[in-house]
């Protein structure tokens, strides 16, 4: 199985920071890389497939990069509906599996 | 309005049987390839498994943390995915979420999720 990790574990952060959340994949993934934000009692909500693609609807605050290994979700200036989990989803091969996730506070 | 609505979720005990539906509107769904994922209390997310759409054989495939124990079956007239989940184990409490997604035959990249269905293992 592909193993995705992520860093930080969670973090502090203010409304207006640039965000910068980490992912890596134990093989090659290419650019099979999701991106998902998940707030309390929720469901996940899909923000960036393929690496970089910004889902339908999604705040162009929010970018992703990367490709291989590593993989780098940015969100350029925090806002208050920003605060919660992210976590980054392998989509090259079943089983389809998701890093522990980054959780993002307010400092 | 695509929505995914799962119910069937509860309280079981250990070895015993239980089976989710997740109803969907707002799509063709036969079209679609349909998945589950399940997350543990204060735990991240984990795919259970998923069912292709009729026209790419109906084929499922699960995680090893469930196969054998776990079928994915669907009705297209009803427009109903089901999780049968047999011979539970305390660790599959979790609240259980069905998804479809972007694409219609790959269901790796989901957009649509529901609401998820809790469901506790205890005795």
């Amino acid at each position: 199985d592909i193993q995705m990790t992520q860093s930080p574990s969670s973090l502090s952060a203010s409304v207006g920071d640039r965000v910068t959340i980490t992912c890596r994949a134990s093989q090659s993934i290419s650019s099979y890389l999701n991106w998902y934000q998940q707030k309390p009692g929720k469901a996940p909500k899909l923000l960036i497939y393929v690496a970089s693609d910004l889902q339908s609807g999604v705040s162009s605050r929010f970018s992703g990069s990367g490709s291989g290994t590593d993989f780098t979700l940015t969100i350029s200036s925090l806002q208050p509906e920003d605060f919660a989990t992210y976590y980054c989803q392998q989509s090259y091969t079943t089983p389809f599996t998701f890093g522990p996730g980054t959780k993002v506070d307010i400092k | 309005e695509v929505q995914l609505v799962e119910s069937g979720g509860g309280l079981v005990k250990p070895g015993r049987s239980l089976r989710l539906s997740c109803t969907a509107s707002g799509f063709t769904f036969g079209d679609y390839a349909m998945s589950w994922f399940r997350q543990a209390p204060g735990k991240g997310l984990e795919w259970v498994g998923f069912i292709r759409s009729k026209g790419y054989g109906g084929t499922t495939e699960y995680a090893a943390s469930v196969k054998g124990r776990f079928t994915i079956s669907r009705d297209d007239s009803k427009s109903i995915v089901y999780l049968q989940m047999n011979s539970l184990k305390i660790e599959d409490t979790a609240v259980y979420y069905c998804a479809r997604p972007k694409g219609r035959v790959v269901p790796a990249t989901n957009d649509y999720w529901g609401q998820g269905t809790l469901v506790t293992v205890s005795s």
